[in-house]
């Protein structure tokens, strides 16, 4: 079975600081993984994947298969961050199938 | 281009009832997929529809389907309500591959009283 674990609920942290949103996952094969994000009062709306190796808004985020993980960091947070982020994931003939994390609120306070 | 467009955007249904939610997909997305929201639940997978055929689905009773016409638009449909049907119904549509960027759209807020 598939499964995204987002550790922390919420995560509060004053602009300039670094920021990173935990993602683990188990998935027995070869993932999809995705962030995801949704600003307040805006749609769900893809941040990245690890398959494009971008880097959106100075948003970056490593694959570790060791670890399963696929965690979000950003060394310097802004206020405009602050948003609800969900980590994602999908893989073989999951055909339209996202399993999603529960979430973590990030809160940048100025 | 367009976005998503979910019609109607918020329903009051009573339990029992029967509901139909509508979902237009951005022009040229073939998939589309259907979630439920709920606090407790989070985000969960109801089913996805591609060229009209189901080709994937999620754990809920049978209570909860769907389909898709010709032009890729969806509905889904929650027969005999209960009070726990109560939440967001997302709607995404992508190209074609799992590792497409989903889409999603605004959402249907149900309350079922």
């Amino acid at each position: 079975a598939q499964r995204v674990t987002q550790p922390e609920k919420l995560l509060s942290v004053f602009k300039g600081a670094p920021v990173e949103l935990k993602c683990n996952y188990s998935y027995s094969g070869s993932p999809e993984l995705f962030w995801y994000v949704q600003y307040s009062r805006q749609r769900l709306q893809l941040l990245l994947r690890h398959i494009s190796r971008e880097s959106i808004k100075g948003f970056t985020a490593d694959l570790n298969k060791g670890e399963t993980s696929f965690h979000l960091k950003k060394p310097f947070a802004q206020e405009e961050d602050s948003a609800m982020y969900y980590c994602a994931l999908t893989g073989g003939t999951s055909y339209g199938k996202l399993t999603f994390g529960q979430g973590t609120i990030l809160t940048v306070h100025p | 281009k367009a976005g998503v467009t979910q019609t109607p955007r918020y329903l009051i249904k009573t339990r029992g009832q029967q509901v139909t939610l509508s979902c237009s997909p951005i022009s040229g997305h073939r998939s589309v997929s259907w979630y439920q929201q709920t606090p407790g639940q989070g985000l969960q997978f109801l089913f996805e529809y591609f060229s009209e055929t189901q080709r994937n689905k999620g754990n809920f009773p049978g209570r909860f389907s769907g389909r898709q016409f010709s032009n890729s638009r969806s509905e889904m449909n929650v027969s005999t309500l209960e009070l726990g049907d109560s939440a967001l119904y997302l709607c995404a549509s992508s190209f074609f591959d799992p590792s497409d960027e989903q889409y999603f759209g605004p959402g249907t807020r149900l309350t079922v009283t």
